[in-house]
């Protein structure tokens, strides 16, 4: 099946400064890419939808100038946490739709954990 | 507005049957996925239903009825490794992905 990488698995860092979190599809192209936040004991929360060569859509309540976005390729996505705060700690997961897949599944990364103190 | 429910948690005995409810209303429906995921790593996917019925896989089978908007993931011949969160997630009319709240499922010796 399609394989979807992130890297890093997981970081910390010191309040205030910024981190980026890379998503690449290994064997397909990803047109689309999609980026999840999770806290403890609670779903998937939809970020942004991001789209190769265009901006992100980001959903409500998601600040953009905060949680940058760039698709810049068919197979690579970054998301960068701009002056995180001890909030901002989170399991963020990327996923990726796979064109040919008849189900419109969604495959997802393994996640980065971030701690920010 | 769009909404998934599913219970929080259950618990079963090692080598039993669960069933795992999910009921939806969404805008528009372009299938039902079942994801299953351990603590502290990303989904896995399970399952797909689009048309009303059953899909069996291995141990694992899931159930559809768009009419009433309910899927019920079964598992069958519990082993402890199955002891994790099972996501129902709707595909809406917009082919984005709604998501429930998840059922953390404990298996018992």
């Amino acid at each position: 099946g399609a394989v979807v990488s992130q890297h890093p698995s997981w970081v910390i860092c010191k309040s205030g400064t910024s981190v980026k979190i890379e998503c690449r599809s290994l064997d397909f192209q990803a047109t689309t890419m999609f980026w999840y936040r999770q806290f403890p004991k609670q779903s998937l929360m939809l970020m942004a939808t991001s789209n190769e060569g265009s901006k992100a859509t980001y959903e409500q309540g998601v600040e953009k100038d905060k949680f940058l976005i760039n698709h810049a390729s068919l197979t690579l996505s970054t998301l960068t946490v701009t002056s995180a705060h001890p909030e901002d700690s989170s399991f963020y997961i990327c996923s990726a739709r796979e064109p040919s897949n008849s189900y419109n599944e969604q495959f997802f990364g393994p996640g980065t954990r971030l701690t920010v103190l | 507005g769009q909404n998934i429910d599913q219970p929080t948690e259950m618990t079963a005995t090692e080598g039993a049957i669960v069933q795992i409810n999910c009921t939806y209303q969404t805008s528009g429906f372009n299938g039902l996925f079942w994801y299953q995921q351990h603590a502290g790593e990303a989904p896995t996917f399970l399952s797909y239903n689009v048309l009303d019925g059953l899909e069996e896989k291995g141990r694992f089978s899931s159930f559809l009825s768009r009419s009433k908007g309910y899927s019920y993931l079964l598992l069958k011949e519990l082993q402890m490794k199955d002891s994790a969160s099972y996501l129902c997630a709707v595909m809406d009319s917009n082919y984005q992905l709604i998501w429930g709240a998840g059922t953390k499922l404990i298996i018992k010796p």
